[in-house]
């Protein structure tokens, strides 16, 4: 089944303690994103990846980090995480990101809740 | 980057009724405009998308209508039913914008039976 998975769905840490959530698609797709969605603020990108081993900031990417070295997997890594990363979080994938094709439509995986007290 | 709003944020509509999502954006060089479903509990999901050489697109009960001259292009959810219930997102953007995405804030449907 095509699909994309994430782990873990939930996650409760503390302040300061590393932390990576995995984001893995079995469909081939060259582009994969990060978002964090927060209530009233919609979906906000934190990191995109073109292709393996290029990847680039979206709009919030502060106290995040991300690595695509090989192109099904593009995990999300917090550092040091602090309460103000308490989000639900949404890793995505498409074929590519370009319009003037057909194929642009971005598949979602289930989601990651993340507490951080 | 894009500026993206959504309106409303709210809507609450009795099963049977239309609802519509109006999505209104600042490039004007975007010219790919999808909207996304998410249901409770799970990530969006792609449900109708328009490309700037056309006015109008139908999928059954849903449309998506755009207007590139004003900048704002809408969802239309005709004979509603309780399992339209979710959240929208719209989401402009243009194929030279390479990987950034920006999403409108989102809108609570509710359909009541």
């Amino acid at each position: 089944e095509a699909q994309v998975t994430q782990n873990p769905r939930y996650l409760i840490t503390v302040t300061g303690k590393k932390l990576t959530v995995t984001c893995s698609q079995n469909m081939n797709h060259e582009y994969m994103s990060w978002y964090r969605q927060d209530p009233g603020l919609g979906l906000r990108q934190i990191y995109y990846s073109m292709n393996v081993e290029v990847t680039d900031k979206g709009d919030v990417p502060e106290g995040y980090k991300v690595s695509r070295k090989e192109k099904r997997n593009f995990p999300l890594i917090l550092e040091s995480p602090s309460p103000n990363q308490t989000s639900l979080y949404f890793c995505a994938s498409s074929l590519w990101a370009g319009t003037s094709g057909s194929n642009n439509e971005q598949f979602f995986g289930p989601g990651t809740r993340l507490t951080v007290l | 980057g894009e500026n993206v709003e959504q309106h409303p944020s709210t809507l609450s509509v009795q099963e049977g009724d239309s609802a519509v999502i109006k999505c209104t954006y600042s490039d004007s060089a975007s010219n790919y405009f999808p909207w996304y479903k998410q249901e409770l509990g799970k990530g969006p999901q792609l449900i109708i998308d328009i490309r700037s050489n056309v006015g109008e697109k139908k999928d059954q009960r849903i449309a998506v209508t755009l207007n590139k001259t004003a900048k704002h292009f809408s969802l239309h959810i005709t004979e509603t039913q309780p399992e339209d219930s979710a959240v929208y997102f719209c989401a402009p953007r243009r194929g030279s914008t390479l990987g950034r995405l920006y999403f409108g804030r989102g809108t609570q449907l509710t359909v009541w039976p």
